[in-house]
């Protein structure tokens, strides 16, 4: 079956300081892979999305970047965070497979930036 | 890509059936509709998705009307655990990208 892990759960990060979070995927492969991030309070916005290895495609500027090195691993990075950049992100992953299969969402990162 | 409109509250009582409406008016022929649901500080959940036929699965029904432009996600027998935010989304076939609106936050009241 399939699974997708998410971490840290929560981090806690000073302004200016890098961030990296990882996301992988076991049991498929070429998954669309997804970034998402979720203000408090907020509905979820699609940051990034990737339909394969080295190709990643950019929904809204940001301060954020995206990176697919392997097959199903997507990390979102920053080099200096920024207080706006607070909130929770999450990964989803959808099989490629078909017009009209669902995705599955990891259980998310709550960053607060301080 | 297609948007969706969905009312931003709604109250059910426990045992009941919940019934959540979505306007989509600029759907596209080949876009699915798809339902998620969020429960707080968790990742979103797929309930159930339709193109043009109404679907029925474990949790949900899925009716969506002939000329396409509207659904409603039927629970039918609420329970408290079903208190969540729920997200009608419609997928971009495309690219696969799943556009989140503000969603509707179903209570569900003893």
């Amino acid at each position: 079956s399939q699974t997708i892990h998410q971490w840290p759960a929560t981090l806690v990060q000073p302004v200016g300081s890098p961030l990296s979070l990882e996301c992988t995927v076991e049991g498929t492969s070429n998954p669309n892979l997804y970034w998402y991030r979720q203000a408090a309070g907020r509905g979820l916005q699609l940051l990034f999305y990737s339909v394969g290895i080295g190709q990643i495609s950019s929904e809204v500027p940001q301060n954020l970047s995206a990176s697919r090195p392997q097959d199903r691993q997507f990390i979102l990075s920053s080099k200096k965070l920024l207080l706006s950049d607070s909130g929770f992100y999450l990964c989803a992953w959808r099989s490629n497979r078909g017009l009209n299969t669902e995705a599955f969402f990891g259980q998310g990162t709550r960053l607060t930036v301080v | 890509d297609a948007k969706t409109t969905q009312p931003p509250s709604m109250d059910c009582a426990e045992g009941r059936a919940a019934n959540l409406p979505c306007n989509h008016s600029t759907i596209s022929g080949n876009e699915y509709v798809y339902w998620y649901r969020q429960i707080h500080s968790q990742g979103p959940q797929y309930i159930i998705h339709g193109l043009k036929n109404n679907e029925t699965n474990e949790m949900a029904s899925l009716i969506i009307t002939e000329d396409r432009k509207s659904s409603t996600l039927i629970l039918p027998h609420a329970t408290l655990r079903d208190t969540a935010v729920y997200y009608c989304i419609v997928r971009v076939v495309n690219t696969g990208k799943l556009i989140f609106g503000q969603g509707t936050t179903l209570q569900v009241k003893p």
